[in-house]
């Protein structure tokens, strides 16, 4: 599976929009982007998917650049409760999960 | 949509003691389940998983076992643990018509 990298931290005003970086260039054709984020001492939760087209639920919009090469998660507005270790990952599905060390994103009221 | 359940939430437990967490899931039919094990820090590392009732692949050689008993029930055993058993635990399980892995809440599990 492809390797990812994410900033290990960032901040974010409380109501703003939260953007959080992830860097994938080895991805192959075949590999889903997923984000999955975790709040202190709670199991993952899952967020949202992508191939190769942007997607957006009610939780984050994912932004899938043409090569596929990297991504932007974006909550829209961000709260406080939005606080957590955010993982992104690279996968075939039906493969293996493997979280890397994620992005801590902090918001600040 | 699908809830996992694990328990206990927390467990303390002495060096050779035997180990039993439970996850079980509902909402759907035949997942496929998972266990992990998060360490301090923030890597996750597949232990077993099961594609179905008494069907179980190890992931790690370790001290740690798996059974799946029933189709939405997966456990993880120990006979003797050690000290660095020690961890977070999650059991995660996908649906019928979706590969996307959800977690349970996790049993954190510290080993004295």
């Amino acid at each position: 599976d492809a390797k990812t990298t994410q900033p290990p931290s960032m901040d974010c005003a409380e109501g703003r929009a939260a953007n959080l970086p992830c860097n994938h260039s080895t991805i192959s054709g075949n590999e889903y982007v997923y984000w999955y984020r975790q709040i202190h001492s709670q199991g993952p939760q899952y967020i949202i998917h992508g191939l190769k087209n942007n997607e957006t639920n009610e939780m984050a919009s994912l932004i899938i650049t043409e090569d596929r090469k990297s991504s932007t998660l974006i909550l829209p507005h961000a709260t406080l409760r939005d606080t957590a270790v955010y993982y992104c990952i690279v996968f075939n599905r039906g493969s293996r999960l493997t979280f890397g060390e994620g992005t801590q994103l902090t918001v600040n009221p | 949509s699908q809830t996992i359940h694990q328990w206990p939430a927390t467990l303390v437990q002495p060096v050779g003691s035997p180990l039993s967490l439970e996850c079980t899931v509902e909402g759907t039919s035949n997942p496929n389940l998972y266990w992990y094990r998060q360490a301090a820090g923030r890597g996750l590392q597949l232990l077993f998983y099961s594609v179905g009732i008494g069907q179980i692949s190890s992931e790690v050689p370790q001290n740690l076992s798996a059974s799946r008993p029933q189709d939405r029930q997966f456990i993880l055993s120990s006979k003797k643990l050690l000290l660095s058993d020690s961890g977070f635990y999650l059991c995660a399980a996908t649906t019928s018509y979706t590969d996307t892995q959800y977690f349970g809440p996790g049993t954190r599990l510290t080993v004295l």
